[in-house]
């Protein structure tokens, strides 16, 4: 079975320009999450799916972040324009449903100049 | 959500056990306690849950004692490519599957 796939894997951009992350979760994963992992510290949940609604968006920076999945498969997560503070690594996880595993990608690797 | 409290880094050798305690005083009724591996590069891996007692996979043990205000991973003859951070995590279902992600245990294995 195929794991969550992320792209790009690596990233450098200046800050103010902006960036976008695309994530292919599990086959028949309804559920989709973005979290964001500054260097050092645990994963943070930006954002989660149910198909193509947002369940949850709390500690979404929604001046300059922004998420889509709108056929309930392929998500992509937005930075525009970006900061130096956005520099982390952004992670996609799939799940069949809320209260199921949640599966990871291997990250986008953010560095803002 | 329940907070929850983790040495912040162990080490070990090669083939001993591993015990690595999460503290979770404010646990609730409901909730599960999860741990996630995560080695450099890579996105966190599910590795276990449990409400109480004790459950056992393939890969480790997890201990809950009655009060569940903690919890015991234990990783059984560890090797080098054990080395990782380890997650504790405690959630229920209400939460909507939302996880709560703290600082981790970043252990170390040394042959």
């Amino acid at each position: 079975e195929a794991g969550v796939a992320q792209s790009p894997r690596y990233k450098i951009i200046e800050k103010r320009q902006s960036v976008a992350f695309w994530c292919n979760p599990i086959s028949g994963h309804a559920t989709l999450y973005w979290y964001q992992q500054i260097l050092g510290q645990g994963p943070k949940l930006l954002i989660q799916f149910q198909n193509n609604g947002v369940v949850d968006d709390s500690q979404l920076p929604k001046d300059r972040f922004s998420a889509e999945r709108l056929k309930g498969v392929d998500s992509t997560l937005k930075i525009q324009p970006a900061k130096l503070e956005d520099s982390a690594v952004y992670l996609c996880a799939s799940s069949l449903g809320v209260k199921e595993t949640q599966y990871f990608g291997p990250g986008t690797r953010l560095l803002v100049l | 959500l329940a907070k929850t409290t983790q040495p912040i880094s162990m080490d070990s050798y090669e083939g001993q056990e591993v015990n690595i305690t999460c503290s979770h005083n404010n646990i609730a009724t409901n909730d599960y306690i999860t741990w996630y591996q995560q080695f450099p590069s890579q996105g966190p891996r599910f590795i276990i849950q449990g409400y109480k007692t004790k459950v056992t996979n393939e890969v480790a043990s997890l201990f809950i004692p009655a009060d569940r205000k903690s919890s015991t991973l234990s990783l059984p003859r560890v090797s080098l490519s054990d080395t990782a951070v380890y997650y504790c995590l405690v959630g229920g279902a209400n939460q909507g599957g939302k996880l709560i992600f703290g600082q981790g245990t970043e252990l170390s294995v040394k042959p």
